[in-house]
């Protein structure tokens, strides 16, 4: 079954709003998540990595006052896409490692469509 | 950053072995390789992964050269499910956890 949790699936909003997208490790605790994006027909880009107590650290080239991360918990982490734009419609996904084993675990990602 | 190079497609007919390959040829000595698959709109799933053995689990084997510069991962028996884009990946260690570069991986086409 599923370790990482993210909710919502999908999203659909007007330009200008913001969205948040919340991510879940299940039955373990992660100090640490991971949150990509993916254009279509593309890999996965790493935006930046959520520290649970601490500052999350972002990516080269991606605007932190764009995409706020909160390490709320040591089960939850949060991306918020803050007055979104048709240009950050895109697939995000998060991830998070399980101390002991060796993989990252990702959740099933977040379709957003800003209007 | 170590970087991979694989190829952007592959076909596959259905019960025969896929083999993708991978290039990772500035891996470091204690850089994993880590294979993971993504079907369309879903989150990455984990495949396999190894240091410089060859690993083999219920979904997969990797096969590593001897000198860890590539890679092959083999699906034994392709079906039409396992049509996927699949990624190699060197992992980068930071803050203690695994950090993952995804590159542009392989698009693999199973048909009948």
């Amino acid at each position: 079954g599923a370790v990482v949790s993210q909710h919502p699936s999908r999203v659909i909003c007007k330009s200008g709003t913001s969205v948040k997208i919340e991510c879940r490790s299940l039955d373990f605790q992660a100090t640490t998540m991971f949150w990509y994006r993916q254009f279509p027909k593309k890999s996965l880009m790493l935006m930046a990595t959520s520290n649970e107590g601490s500052k999350a650290t972002y990516e080269q080239g991606v605007e932190k006052d764009k995409f706020l991360i909160n390490h709320a918990s040591l089960t939850l982490s949060t991306l918020t896409v803050t007055s979104a734009h048709p240009e950050d419609s895109s697939f995000y996904i998060c991830s998070a490692p399980r101390q002991g084993a060796e993989k990252l675990f990702f959740g099933s990602g977040t379709q957003l469509s800003v209007l | 950053d170590a970087k991979t190079t694989q190829p952007p497609s592959m076909d596959c007919a259905e019960g025969r072995a896929a083999n993708l390959p991978c290039n990772h040829s500035t891996i470091s000595g204690n850089e994993y390789v880590y294979w993971y698959r993504q079907i369309h709109s879903q989150g990455p799933q984990y495949i396999i992964h190894g240091l410089k053995n060859n690993e083999t689990n219920e979904m997969a084997s990797l096969i590593i050269t001897e000198d860890r510069k590539s890679s092959t991962l083999i699906l034994p028996h392709a079906t039409l499910r396992d049509t996927a884009v699949y990624y190699c990946i060197v992992r980068v260690v930071s803050g203690g956890y695994n950090k993952l570069i995804f590159g542009a991986g392989t698009r693999l086409a199973v048909h009948p």
